[in-house]
């Protein structure tokens, strides 16, 4: 059973489209996140929903925005994509902060290609 | 603010040599500790992890690491390495809390050659 899953993995658009990534996890975890890796392989967190409620949200552009629906989903819309939007972007779950419980489990990525 | 410095950007080894890649962290308070190691073309895995108690604790595939608390340092090691541990290893922090906010370093490319 897949714990963490994007869809879809590939996504190559044209700059000004708009677009949105899935994620779902089965964990029962109670939090999500979406982080953004460049081209040098860098990671820097976007957004964390806990049970639906947006607890980080870093200086990110306003053309992304991030959706929960439910706390086993968090989606990501951009708008108006531009050509540095293009990155691997993975989103992740952890269970509630209690003990050892900081650990995320990561989604298998969404290669994002903006022409 | 927390950050994290990975010392070495590209490490090449042959088989069986031993490895250790370097993490320094900046951060004031109690810190949780991770390693974590993303082959080509996949999804990040956990490696290991430091919360608290022993400072030097096991991961899978052989890895471990120290957490030095003085040296604010997190270093991981194999003692040999194989063709399979090819990859990205990623060192990260977070100081707990609500946000459970992940701090990546920039990685570090490990290529082992057969």
């Amino acid at each position: 059973d897949t714990a963490v899953s994007q869809t879809p993995k590939y996504l190559v658009t044209q700059m000004g489209n708009d677009k949105s990534i899935k994620c779902e996890q089965n964990l029962g975890h109670d939090t999500m996140y979406w982080y953004k890796q460049d081209s040098k392989k860098f990671l820097k967190i976007m957004f964390s929903y806990n049970n639906k409620e947006l607890i980080i949200n870093e200086t990110v552009p306003n053309r992304f925005s991030p959706k929960s629906p439910d706390k086993a989903h968090l989606n990501l819309h951009i708008n108006s994509l531009e050509l540095g939007d293009s990155a691997v972007y993975f989103c992740a779950s952890s269970p509630p902060f209690a003990g050892d419980s900081y650990e995320q489990y990561f989604g298998p990525g969404t290669r994002l290609t903006v022409t | 603010a927390q950050s994290v410095s990975q010392h070495n950007h590209h490490v090449i080894l042959s088989e069986a040599a031993s490895l250790e890649l370097g993490c320094n962290y900046s951060y004031g308070g109690t810190v949780n500790l991770f390693w974590y190691v993303q082959y080509p073309g996949q999804h990040l895995q956990l490696l290991l992890k430091y919360f608290s108690g022993d400072p030097l604790v096991k991961g899978i595939k052989g890895f471990e690491a120290e957490f030095i608390k003085s040296k604010f340092s997190f270093n991981l090691r194999k003692p040999s390495v194989q063709w399979s541990d090819t990859a990205e290893y990623f060192c990260a922090v977070n100081g707990g809390g609500a946000t459970n906010k992940l701090i990546f370093g920039t990685g570090t490319l490990l290529a082992v050659q057969p």
